[in-house]
Parts: C-alpha cells; structure tokens; sequence
C-alpha cells in the first residue's frame, strides 16, 4: 500500500510568520512531489513540485526533500491570512512515465492577524 | 488559456438514481484524470485517460461507475445507480506532459 501521511492539523501561526508543512510517504521509490493548495469548497491548485534532494524556492515558498528520510516539506515565509487553506501533499511513487499521483489527506493551516 | 471545466458545479439526487459529470480539459490535454474527494481527505483517483484510451481504472467500481473519452476531448463520468456513500466532490484533472495535473472546479454530489 503506498501512503502519503501528513497532520491534519489545524497548524496556527501569526502573521507573518513561517509555517512549516510535513509530509512522509512510504515508496522508497518514488520520484515526483508535488504540493498543493485548496481553499474550502475548492478544487486543489498546484504551488510546487520538486524531484531533487534539496530546496526548491519559488516566492514566498519553499519545498524541501529528502529521498532519504522520505520526507518532503512546505516552507511559507511571511505567511498571509490568505495563505490560509488546506495543503495537500502529492507523490509520484511509479516509475518512468507513468504519471499516478498519491495525495495526503491535507493539513489545514491558519494564519491569524 | 482557459482551465479545466467541469458542470455541473452541484448536483443533489435520491439513492438509485443515475447521475453524470462531465469535464473538458485543458487544451492540448492528452491526459485527463477522474478523482473522487471525500471531505476531509485527499483526492482519490478513479481513472486516468490516455488520449482516449482509459490507461488505468483499477479504483473505478465497475460494478456502478463507467467513463467515457470517445473523442479524446472532453469525458463523461457516470454514476448508475448512485448510493449514499457516492457523496463527494468529484474532481476532473488534466496534463500535458508528465505530473504537473491541473484541475478543474470540481462537482459536488450529494445522494440523499
């Protein structure tokens, strides 16, 4: 069974401060992740997507790896009441081009004045 | 670019009853993807098109639920008969090449 596990949260921080999302999945093999955002009543869209070990930033996020920990991380500077949304983590765990996503259950962040 | 489009946005129908979705990807789309959203979980796919070739439905429950993608275009989800348990937002998805999917606003069904 390949899983993607992350809190459900809610994870609350203060305006303008750094909220930190985890996610760990459990194919060894997997390849491709992905985050994204959903306001309530929503569809998921799309912020990140990283391969490599490593951190890849874009704006005020960052998503983080570790193949070998099989972790993967959303970092949000400056965090916005705006930012406010569930956040589901995606992983690719099939190899070459077969493209199937596994999806967390979410983890709900709150950004407060 | 226009995004993913999906109708209807809300449908509420009696258990046993048939129901349909349908979706228009992306332009240039070649892969559309069906998901079933329960609340407070993540997306759950139901079946993925290649084109117009359903390339995996192994979390489709053939038994109540058929697709179609004849054109390789646009697609239809199907429900016959719907039960209670079929409440959920159902969310259509489509690429152009590998991983990034993009979705579309989704139908939120509910079986009463």
């Amino acid at each position: 069974q390949k899983e993607v596990e992350q809190n459900s949260g809610p994870l609350s921080v203060p305006e303008g401060a750094i909220a930190s999302l985890n996610c760990t999945y459990s194919d060894r093999g997997s390849q491709s992740f992905f985050w994204y955002r959903q306001y309530s009543g929503k569809s998921p869209e799309l912020i990140m997507f990283i391969y490599s070990n490593g951190d890849k930033e874009d704006g005020r996020f960052t998503a983080q790896l570790n193949k070998a920990s099989q972790y993967v991380s959303l970092l949000i500077r400056d965090s916005q009441p705006s930012d406010s949304a569930t956040y589901l983590c995606a992983v690719n765990p099939f190899p070459g081009g077969y493209n199937k996503l596994i999806f967390g259950a979410g983890t709900r962040l709150a950004v407060h004045p | 670019e226009a995004g993913v489009v999906q109708s209807p946005r809300y449908k509420i129908i009696e258990k046993k009853q048939p129901v349909a979705f349908w979706c228009n990807p992306i332009s240039g789309h070649n892969t559309l993807y069906w998901y079933r959203q329960n609340l407070g979980q993540g997306p759950e796919l139901l079946i993925r098109y290649e084109n117009e070739e359903a390339v995996d439905d192994s979390q489709l429950p053939k038994d109540r639920f058929s697709a179609e993608r004849l054109k390789g275009v646009d697609s239809t989800l199907k429900i016959q008969p719907a039960e209670l348990g079929d409440s959920a937002v159902y969310l259509c998805a489509s690429t152009d090449r590998d991983h990034e999917q993009y979705f579309g606003p989704g139908t939120r069904l509910t079986v009463t």
